[in-house]
């Protein structure tokens, strides 16, 4: 148990679908992250929210649509994905304490596996 | 851009060697380096460094920074099958981004 739960473990998707990943984190962090961990690539930021915020979009193509409705849930709607778009995506939170931009290490899901037919 | 570089890429020991992972890095503002273990899919804190020459510890696995040489090391003694594992370094720069190495994979053998 991480503290940082995703939902499925593992999708399986056509390129017409559209599912959505969800995360939940119940360590009362203030700020929470999609990354994209594809093979033999570095871990990829997708989106940032602190305080339920966007507060980063890293050039994500709209295929992906992140939503954040409270400081404790994560979701990343999927539409019309392409077979590149297959890899393993990772939630993460982390805590910024009020009144200072100090960063405190990220806390990770254990990811969504994706794969795109 | 910000670019972390990590090496060697991959790495295969057997029980009870001693191994150095590398971590170098190029980025504005230099805030802190992060090491991560990921052995199946969750990443988990290891260490973070902020000052140079000041060694991080837990058990057998200790770090150290150089801000000079932009680098650091992370020193894994004793190595145990359950080493076995991705090790990724990140840095934070000015742009509060955590910015990730490609990892290095460690096997430990028996």
């Amino acid at each position: 148990e991480t503290g940082v739960t995703q939902t499925p473990r593992h999708l399986v998707m056509g390129m017409t679908n559209k599912k959505s990943l969800k995360c939940e984190q119940h360590l009362g962090h203030n700020a929470m992250y999609w990354y994209k961990q594809s093979a033999k690539k570095p871990l990829e930021l997708m989106f940032v929210y602190n305080f339920k915020e966007q507060t980063e979009n890293n050039s994500v193509p709209s295929r992906f649509s992140p939503e954040c409705p409270n400081s404790s849930h994560l979701f990343l709607h999927l539409h019309t994905l392409q077979p590149e778009d297959s890899a393993l995506y990772l939630c993460a939170s982390s805590q910024y304490p009020a009144g200072t931009s100090v960063f405190r290490e990220l806390f990770f899901g254990e990811g969504s596996r994706l794969t795109v037919l | 851009e910000d670019k972390v570089v990590q090496s060697p890429l991959s790495l295969v020991v057997h029980e009870g060697d001693t191994v150095t992972l590398n971590c170098s890095y190029e980025v504005t503002n230099f805030r802190s380096l992060l090491w991560y273990k990921q052995e199946k899919k969750a990443p988990t804190f290891l260490f973070m460094l902020t000052s140079s020459g000041i060694e991080k510890k837990s058990g057998r696995l200790s770090s150290i920074l150089d801000k000079k040489e932009l680098s650091s090391i992370l020193n894994i003694t004793a190595t145990q099958t359950g080493d076995s594992a991705i090790y990724l370094c990140a840095v934070r720069g000015g742009s509060e981004k955590l910015v990730f190495g490609k990892g290095t994979k460690l096997t430990v053998n028996p």
